[in-house]
């Protein structure tokens, strides 16, 4: 039972350069969701998606592009690498809405951006 | 404006000993709330959770109290272990949140020492 798994576990991007973080999730939730967390802060919902064809805005969207092709799949886009998105990036699934069902998290992405 | 304030910010224990980690909330309507354990490089993995009717809810050596009338949390460790040592966030959700619902603390960042 493999739960939420992102790729890479880490990254170094120089500024203008362009990378796809991956999510996947074997666990038929419907829900997934894209945070970052910033040393010192609490986790910032980046993107969420209820469905399949289905995605919306979290608290800080811009510079980050997803799509949800798929149940399973769920990958963040980022095409325009700043240093400001230098942070570490989970994804993370549920079955029902995440505020009353909780979450399954991936171990994260380490990304730095130089 | 909803917000989640955890305290202390960090936290040095003997291994052995027991401590205390404070949660104060004041996003409204309440629906529930969480303490999540982060180890270092992971993703935060759920402790407890605790609704409105709740008072305490134990894990083990973890025991979570709720007061929904001063909108205070405690996770209460006993006998602490090394494995113990990683970041614990309290997350709390209501519709007052964010586009999850959820509203994350910053965390306290606990190490506990031979």
């Amino acid at each position: 039972n493999a739960g939420v798994t992102q790729t890479p576990k880490f990254r170094i991007l120089k500024i203008g350069q362009s990378m796809t973080l991956q999510c996947a999730q074997d666990m038929n939730h419907n829900y997934m969701y894209w945070y970052r967390q910033d040393p010192g802060m609490g986790l910032k919902l980046i993107y969420y998606s209820v469905g399949a064809g289905i995605t919306d805005k979290g608290e800080v969207p811009n510079g980050y592009n997803v799509s949800r092709s798929t149940t399973e799949d769920f990958p963040l886009r980022l095409e325009l690498a700043a240093p400001s998105q230098t942070s570490v990036y989970f994804c993370a699934s549920s079955d029902r809405t995440a505020a009353s069902y909780g979450y399954t998290f991936g171990s994260g992405t380490r990304l730095t951006v130089v | 404006k909803n917000q989640v304030e955890q305290s202390p910010q960090s936290l040095i224990i003997l291994e052995g000993k027991n401590c205390t980690l404070q949660c104060n909330y004041t996003v409204s309507p309440f629906s529930n709330l969480r303490w999540y354990k982060q180890d270092t490089g992971r993703g935060p993995v759920s402790l407890t959770i605790m609704t409105f009717s709740e008072n305490t809810k134990s894990n083990g050596r973890y025991t979570a109290t709720l007061d929904a009338d001063t909108k205070q949390s405690s996770l209460h460790i006993t006998a602490s272990q090394l494995s113990d040592s990683a970041s614990y966030i309290c997350v709390v959700s209501g519709s007052g949140g964010g586009a999850d619902g959820l509203t994350f603390g910053k965390g306290t960042h606990l190490i506990i020492q031979p």
